[in-house]
């Protein structure tokens, strides 16, 4: 069965370091997903992406994260200057949005930020 | 802003027994998506069940059904002849399904233990 593939399974770098969080969606889905999960909260949406293009952003989106489909099968979010409080596991999801509304959720990436 | 609320940190139930997660959000919107997520330990979420808010009848999958109480704004799992594998964290989540948006909107979770 198809499934969402994220890499890498964990992440630890250093205050105001680059990261990208790598996300490989179902080959036949066209709507994409990122959200964040910090430990003890809830699990937030971050941004959806749509045809090479931010479809919806949440405050969190700020100017210090980016997200781009460099090909035809990845889908990466980058955060340009890591802080503490990005210390958080992040799931990307993929959904086909014909009607069914499922997103398919992906394994998560912890992200340590010392 | 929709929210989304789960009463129930940790819930556990004996093996073949049932078992009812709570769930309750907010919203001034007429039109949407509610859902419940399991998420097994190390394991990524997978879709349980889903509710479409214009419908009136309960959705139910397999062992899974859902009481969906529109007017209290109340949306309860339940999980009948609980199974082991049924371990997991259960989130609730919301959608609007105007507008094109996808956004999910998630509660807190509840952790379910099945114990043997």
């Amino acid at each position: 069965e198809p499934e969402v593939t994220q890499t890498p399974s964990h992440q630890v770098t250093q205050m105001g370091q680059e990261v990208i969080l790598r996300c490989v969606p179902i080959s036949n889905h066209l709507h994409f997903y990122w959200y964040r999960q910090i430990l003890g909260q809830k699990v937030e949406f971050l941004v959806s992406f749509y045809n090479n293009e931010i479809s919806e952003k949440s405050e969190i989106f700020d100017d210090q994260f980016s997200v781009e489909r460099p090909d035809g099968s990845n889908f990466t979010l980058k955060i340009r200057s890591t802080k503490l409080e990005d210390s958080a596991m992040y799931f990307c999801a993929s959904s086909d949005a014909r009607g069914s509304q499922e997103q398919f959720f992906g394994p998560g990436t912890r992200l340590t930020v010392l | 802003a929709q929210t989304v609320t789960q009463s129930q940190p940790e819930m556990s139930v004996q093996e073949a027994e049932t078992v009812t997660l709570s769930c309750t959000y907010d919203t001034s919107e007429s039109n949407y998506y509610l859902f419940w997520y399991k998420q097994p330990p190390s394991r990524q979420m997978i879709l349980v069940i889903r509710q479409e808010a214009y419908k009136q009848q309960n959705a139910t999958e397999n062992r899974f059904s859902v009481n969906f109480q529109k007017a209290a704004k109340s949306f309860s799992l339940k999980i009948s002849d609980s199974q082991l594998g049924d371990t997991a964290m259960y989130f609730c989540a919301f959608m609007n399904s105007g507008a094109g948006s996808y956004q999910l909107t998630f509660g807190k979770g509840t952790k379910l233990s099945v114990i043997p």
